[in-house]
């Protein structure tokens, strides 16, 4: 496909499971992000990798959240011991990284809707 | 307070009548805004990118930016109905390579 897939699209789980949302981007990109969503709210920021490399952690919530890149394509956002408040749209998104990256675009894909009973 | 501020409306406007939606900022590290929409169970698509201060025209859409105020600004003219969606600001320090910010969003209707 020419866009962003994510997979699962909806994903139920009991408290205290572990679950892992996949998302493989755009054919080429170099940059791939992970964010959240809330109901009624903006995508908050989680991770994002270069290529296989994790650059910026910073808006992972805690350390049950944990996300990785091995071949520099597919990425798997993996949350251990899931908790009620964890609920919420996970959006990838990813963008080519051109050389100008001051107006580099980045292309959202369909997210994956998690509820933990 | 948030980074970024945006009513979440919802704001109904007759079809043929100029939107004007905007948003707030505190940093002042952000260099780079962007307005995304977002249909009903859809990811949100770029609609417009601005580096720093200024306005830019793309159609029937124009975009402000007003760093000295940390005010931004899309502004849809000759509205209409599929006009209506979320439109959420969005902003970076580093490009559209880096993390952005957003804001939660205004719910746009479009009345036939």
């Amino acid at each position: 496909g020419a866009g962003v897939s994510q997979s699962p699209r909806y994903k139920v789980t009991k408290r205290g499971q572990d679950v892992a949302l996949r998302c493989d981007p755009i054919s080429g990109h170099v940059s791939l992000y992970w964010y959240r969503q809330a109901l009624g709210q903006g995508p908050e920021f989680l991770t994002y990798f270069n290529y296989e490399a994790q650059q910026d952690k910073s808006g992972l919530p805690n350390d049950r959240f944990s996300a990785e890149r091995p071949e520099g394509s597919i990425s798997t956002l993996t949350i251990q011991r899931t908790e009620q408040r964890d609920s919420a749209m996970y959006r990838c998104a990813s963008s080519l990284r051109a050389a100008d990256s001051s107006t580099d675009t980045q292309y959202f894909g369909p997210g994956t809707r998690l509820t933990v009973l | 307070q948030k980074e970024v501020e945006q009513d979440p409306g919802p704001l109904s406007v007759p079809e043929g009548a100029i939107v004007s939606l905007n948003c707030t900022y505190s940093n002042s590290a952000f260099q780079y805004f962007m307005w995304y929409r977002q249909y009903s169970r859809k990811g949100p698509e770029l609609l417009m990118y601005t580096y720093s201060s200024g306005n830019k025209e793309d159609g029937r859409f124009t975009a402000q930016v007003d760093k000295s105020s940390k005010y931004i600004s899309l502004f849809i003219r000759d509205s209409q109905p599929s006009d209506s969606a979320t439109y959420l600001c969005a902003m970076g320090a580093g490009g559209g390579a880096d993390g952005l910010t957003f804001g939660k969003g205004t719910h746009l209707i479009i009345q036939p």
